[in-house]
């Protein structure tokens, strides 16, 4: 079964739009480490940010939040303002106490000027 | 700086031809992980290591093996390449065990398997 699901395969906007990609992650672990890694045209994978299951404050870093909801089992990610360069396969992930990566199947945004 | 550093960044071999892709990180990290990434399916890993000598499955480790004979290298190895395995590989390390660390990735490997 997979553990965690990115509903949205591709996610279409013009620039200073705002989008929310969707992440929906299953675990019978109490604790456990989520993950937003992103991913640019040129291949490297850069991580984001982390997120452990003890905290549900949301997070703001400049044009990016997260809102993490551990009764809805979601972490989602919203771009405010998107620019061109936020273009990028965005990929959530789900560390459990087994030590292994589960990852999402990704998310494509594209934005447009 | 620091890295992890994967080789060779493409890869186009034939059926059966033993191959070998090198990672090394200058990290000094104990966990080290390779993944495979494939269209519409995101990552998957294939096989982690938690120290020197210490490795274990992933979710798809069929047909390959790795080993952690040093802290720094964890080269990922394919006996008997295959078509299925045409993908794009990415080698990660971190800090401790993969959990609660966010994973440094290298600039992953291309292998087309003709």
């Amino acid at each position: 079964a997979q553990k965690v699901t990115q509903a949205q395969t591709e996610i279409s906007v013009v620039e200073k739009e705002d989008v929310t990609l969707d992440c929906v992650y299953e675990t019978r672990d109490t604790t456990y480490y989520l993950f937003w890694y992103k991913q640019p045209p040129s291949g490297e994978l850069v991580f984001l940010i982390r997120r452990n299951s003890f905290d549900e404050q949301n997070e703001i870093s400049g044009r990016y939040s997260w809102n993490f909801q551990k009764s809805t089992s979601s972490f989602n990610f919203t771009i405010t303002a998107s620019q061109v360069v936020d273009s990028a396969v965005y990929f959530c992930a789900l560390s459990e106490t087994d030590y292994k990566l589960s990852f999402g199947a990704g998310t494509t945004v594209t934005v447009r000027a | 700086e620091a890295q992890v550093t994967q080789n060779p960044r493409y890869l186009i071999t034939v059926t059966g031809k033993k191959l070998t892709v090198t990672c090394s990180q200058n990290m000094n990290h104990e966990y080290m992980s390779w993944y495979r990434q494939d269209p519409g399916l995101g990552l998957r890993q294939i096989y982690y290591s938690m120290n020197v000598e210490v490795t274990d499955k992933g979710d798809v480790p069929e047909g390959y093996k790795v080993s952690r004979k040093e802290k720094r290298n964890f080269p990922l190895i394919l006996e008997s390449p295959s078509p299925n395995q045409t993908s794009l590989y990415f080698c990660a390390s971190s800090w401790r065990t993969g959990g609660n660390s966010p994973l440094h990735f290298g600039n992953g490997t291309r292998l087309t398997v003709t």
